[in-house]
Formats: C-alpha cells, structure tokens, sequence
C-alpha cells in the first residue's frame, strides 16, 4: 500500500465553489504535511506547510490535519478558474524522504 | 529570485547515449532531491542528497547516477538511457530533509528516449 493515497480525479466545479481535495497516509510517523500545486508544464509549488493536527489559513485556502484518522484536506474557497491545476498531497517525518500523492487534477469552470 | 534551475528543459535523445540534466539552486539549501513524474504514478524520488558529497538512492535509482560536489549543483546523469526512462524529471531542493521544510522544485524536463 503506498503510503499516501490520493484520489486522482478529474474534479470539475463551478467558479465561486468551495472545493475539498483530500488525502489519507499511512505512515503514523508523518509529522509535516504539505500541498502543493502543479500547473501544466510546470514544477509543483508550495501551498500549504501544516505541522501535526489542526487548521492552517491562508487566504482562500485552509489546510487540515486530522492525526487520528490519518487523513489530510485542502479547502478551497471562492474558488477561480486561476486554481485549475493538479494539487498534490505530502507527507513527511524528522527523517526519511517526503512522500507525495498522485495528485488530483482540478478544473474550475468560469 | 530563489529559483531552482534545470537544464534542458526539453531533450530527445537515443537509446545508449549518454546523457546528463544539470540543476542548480541558489538558496544554499543543503538537502537536493531528483524526481520523476509519470501518469498515474505519480512523483517518485530517484536519488537524494543531505549535503556535499553525501548522496543516496531514493525509490527508483535503477538506470540513474547523481553526484553533489557543490552545494548548489546536483546533475542527473543517465549512463545508457533506454526507452522506459522516458519521462517528466524534477530536481528539488530544501532548507532540511524530510518533511522538515517544504522543497522547492524546478521547472521540470521532459525527457524522450527513442
């Protein structure tokens, strides 16, 4: 079982939805978790950087860890046709390497 | 700009010659990785380096070399590329290994072995 699994999609939905991208892993010693957004053509950048369980903020997008269910979650407000791209999930210890989703493709439709 | 640099950005080559994609990142990061991204695998880490002269194998290294001598580079070198090579390759960088800081990745080459 790979240890962070990500539901590939393709997701469609309309402009000004709220969106909910999701992960789970397996690995109880991920302590860091990431999103990143990857444009066609392009490298993933960084998006969200959360440390253990809780809620992250930043602008239109919140980042939640849940420990206990080992699952992760990327919520996208007010959501623009600029956000269409390919997010990508990770995770991640104090040692070891950075594990990454297979991403899920999202397309926001004017 | 902090900017993670690949080169080339595209390349056709054939079968057995040799070949090397260079990166290059100038945050003085110490922890650089190599990645390649296919369709429904997703991104997988080929080789990755904790700091000059200290490199290891990651995931998928079959078919792969890498070399730190500098900080700042960390070229991928293909021996004797074969078709099943063919891919998107990535080289990242970051402050610390691990999930102890976010990676900062280039902007990708597209490789073609016929």
């Amino acid at each position: 079982q790979k240890e962070v699994e990500q539901d590939p999609g393709p997701l469609s939905v309309p402009e000004g939805a709220i969106v909910s991208l999701n992960c789970t892993y397996s690995n109880s010693a991920f302590q860091y978790f990431m999103w990143y957004r990857q444009y066609s053509r392009k490298g993933p950048e960084l998006l969200m950087y959360t440390y253990s369980s809780g809620n992250k903020e930043d602008g239109r997008f919140t980042a939640q860890v849940d420990k206990s269910s080992k699952y992760i979650s990327l919520f996208i407000r007010d959501s623009q046709p600029s956000d269409s791209a390919t997010y990508l999930c990770a995770g991640g210890g104090s040692q070891g390497n950075l594990i990454f989703g297979k991403g899920t493709k999202l397309s926001v439709k004017p | 700009e902090a900017q993670v640099t690949q080169n080339p950005r595209y390349l056709i080559t054939v079968t057995g010659k040799k070949l090397t994609v260079t990166c290059s990142q100038n945050m003085n990061h110490e922890y650089m990785s190599w990645y390649r991204q296919d369709p429904g695998l997703g991104l997988r880490q080929i080789y990755y380096s904790m700091n000059v002269e200290v490199t290891d194998k990651g995931d998928v290294p079959e078919g792969y070399k890498v070399s730190r001598k500098e900080k700042r580079n960390f070229p991928l070198i293909l021996e004797s590329p074969s078709p099943n090579q063919t891919s998107l390759y990535f080289c990242a960088s970051s402050l610390y290994g691990g999930g102890l800081s976010g990676a900062f990745f280039g902007q990708g080459t597209r490789l073609t072995v016929v």
